[in-house]
Parts: structure tokens; C-alpha cells; sequence
């Protein structure tokens, strides 16, 4: 079965450092990524999603992350942070491998990003 | 483009009552899906729809949830009897069909208190 982990509930960060969300994933086949941010009292949105290919994906909002199949990773990162990015980020993943159209959530890590 | 709708945005009943959620996807996103967010924990996926088809409602409630999606557009979702562990936000999601693997959009929720 797949599953999605996010080891960190909270994640604190000075405005100009670089951030770093954490996101394990574990599917039977090879899997597709999906990172989204939720801001209070509004839906998630999409920030950027991997497939395939190069294993640094870029997003909206100057965000990146980087897929490491060997470590069944894709952490969110950005370089400089700003006050703006504070918010619960969400990694979901989608197991290719079984066909499955299901989207399977973390719990999400809140993004507190200090001025 | 206009966004993913919902209504009602808050709603409060008592346990024991029923409750529908409506949902009207962006144009054009064959696929919707409800999911349900319990306060701290990600998203979890109710039932997917493929146009009017249901894909996925394994983790459906099928007790006392029901969804409909009549004639592949605006969808319900309904709880009847409410429980006090049904008070979540209930999201919909849509997004676009086909070979590739799209991301989903998100509407603002509808955040129910069973009390």
C-alpha cells in the first residue's frame, strides 16, 4: 500500500534563510509526487508536482524540490524564505505502479517563517 | 478562470441530522473528487469520480456518506446520519482528464461541526 510521511509537524525558519520540508514516500512501483500549500482559511493549491525526468522539479513561488528514489524522498525547498511562505505545506503521492488513480496525503508540516 | 465552488462554506448540526455539500468543478475537469480533513491530519479521499462514473470509494462511509455526480458536472455529497467524528472540512478537487498525471484543484471547503 502506499503511504506518504512527513516526519516534521512544525518547521521553523528566518525570513532569508533557505527552508527545507521533509516528505518519505513508500508505493510498490515508481511513484508520482505532488507538493501543495494550504493558507489559512483557503483550499490547497498546487506548487509543483514530479513525474519523471530530472529529479529537480521547480515550482510556483520560487520552490523546488528534489527526488531521491534511492531514499524514497522529495523534500521541499526553497532558497531564501519569506514571512509570505508560512503555511501548511502538504506532500501527496500517487503509486503509478498499480494503476490506481488514488492520491494518497501527508499530515502536513506547518511552515512558521519569522520577519 | 473561475475556480473550484462550494457551498455552503460553514455548517453546524446536531449528531443524528444529515447534511449535503454541494460542489460545482472548473470547467472543463471531468475528474472531482471529495475528500475529508480532519483537523491535524492531510486530506483523505472519499470517492473519485471520472465524469458521472464513480473510480474510487473505497474509504466511503457507504453507511451513512452518498456522493452523486449527475451528468458529469456539479456534485453532492451527503451525510446521513451525522456522527459527532464527521466535524471536518470537506474539500473538493478537480482536475483535468487524460494520459498525463495533472495536479488537482482545490475549493475553499466546507468545514462541518457534528455536535
Amino acid at each position: 500500500a502506499q503511504s506518504v510521511a512527513q516526519p516534521e509537524d512544525q518547521v521553523n525558519v528566518a525570513e532569508g534563510n533557505p527552508l527545507t520540508v521533509k516528505c518519505t514516500y513508500s508505493v510498490s512501483g515508481n511513484p508520482y509526487l505532488f507538493w501543495y500549500v494550504q493558507y489559512p482559511n483557503r483550499g490547497l493549491q498546487f506548487l509543483l508536482k514530479y513525474i519523471t525526468g530530472d529529479n529537480l522539479v521547480k515550482g510556483s513561488y520560487g520552490f523546488e524540490a528534489e527526488f531521491n528514489k534511492s531514499q524514497t524522498s522529495f523534500h521541499l525547498k526553497k532558497p531564501s524564505a519569506l514571512v509570505s511562505d508560512s503555511a501548511l505545506y502538504f506532500c501527496a503521492v500517487r503509486d503509478r505502479g498499480t494503476g490506481g488513480f488514488k492520491t494518497i496525503f501527508g499530515a502536513g508540516t506547518r511552515l512558521f517563517v519569522k520577519a | 478562470e473561475a475556480g473550484v465552488a462550494q457551498s455552503p462554506r460553514y455548517k453546524i448540526i446536531e449528531k443524528r441530522q444529515s447534511v449535503a455539500f454541494w460542489c460545482n468543478p472548473i470547467s472543463g475537469h471531468a475528474t472531482l473528487y471529495w475528500y475529508q480533513q480532519i483537523l491535524g491530519q492531510g486530506p483523505k479521499l472519499l470517492i473519485q469520480f471520472q465524469n458521472n462514473g464513480v473510480v474510487d470509494d473505497s474509504q466511503l462511509p457507504k453507511d451513512r456518506f452518498s456522493a452523486e455526480r449527475l451528468k458529469g458536472v456539479d456534485s453532492t455529497l451527503k451525510i446521513q446520519p451525522a456522527k459527532l467524528e464527521d466535524s471536518a472540512v470537506y474539500l473538493c478537487a478537480s482536475s483535468f482528464p487524460g494520459q498525463g498525471v495533472y495536479e488537482q484543484y482545490f475549493g475553499p471547503g466546507t468545514r462541518l461541526t457534528v455536535t
